[in-house]
């Protein structure tokens, strides 16, 4: 089982839909949730940190997080072309020691006009 | 503010020479990250630093790979005898080592490609 999963997509919505993208996690003691979007091409970009069960809204944007359900996911309301990208669900655990992220391979998401 | 600055932007190297990678986090982090990210692949991490702490090299895949970070900013990620699979993006992470968020913000990574 991977540490995080996320479905490789991709997801398709049309242009001011609501995409929701989803990530599930393995390890219980995880901390710290986070959203990178990615374009082709370009290095990861953060969009929304999230550490308390619950939502957080950012704009267009909100972050969802269950840790019960392990999973953590994100909105993406009135979706625009410009949204189309691939995007990494991070998880961090702070009390192993281990300073880096685990990543999830990413959503691709396709809004189409 | 100036955000992670990475070079070269890309690299072409022929196996079995050495490469070296620069990075330059953003100012006032004191954590900083390598990550290699293969075509098609998700985010390997390679190796951490923060501050004057021994680095977390547990990421390394082999003693071909060396990193170093100087007076607690620059980093230089080194790959000796190159092989075709060390081809990838590496990507360098900085954040501030604060509470909970380790917020990281990546650079615009390097890209290797190994002949």
């Amino acid at each position: 089982q991977k540490e995080v999963e996320q479905n490789s997509g991709p997801l398709s919505v049309p242009e001011g839909a609501i995409a929701s993208l989803n990530c599930t996690y393995s390890d219980r003691g995880s901390q710290s949730f986070f959203w990178y979007r990615q374009y082709s091409g370009k290095s990861p970009e953060l969009i929304m940190s999230i550490y308390s069960n619950g939502d957080k809204e950012d704009g267009r944007f909100t972050a969802q997080l269950n840790k019960a359900s392990q999973y953590v996911s994100l909105l993406i309301r009135d979706s625009q072309p410009s949204d189309s990208a691939t995007y990494l669900c991070a998880v961090y655990r702070r009390d192993t020691g281990r300073r880096a992220l685990t990543f999830g391979s990413g959503t691709r998401l396709q809004v189409q006009p | 503010g100036a955000g992670v600055s990475q070079s070269p932007s890309n690299k072409v190297t022929e196996k079995g020479k050495d490469v070296e990678l620069r990075c330059d986090p953003i100012s006032g982090h004191t954590a900083l990250y390598w990550y290699r990210q293969s075509l098609g692949q998700g985010l390997e991490f390679l190796i951490y630093f923060q501050g004057n702490s021994a680095p977390d090299k547990s990421g390394l895949p082999s003693d071909r790979f060396s990193a170093e970070r100087t007076g607690g900013s620059v980093s230089t990620l080194t790959i000796q005898r190159t092989q075709q699979e060390d081809s990838a993006v590496y990507l360098c992470a900085s954040s501030l080592a604060l509470g909970q968020g380790y917020e990281q913000y990546f650079g615009p990574g390097t890209r290797l490609t190994v002949t």
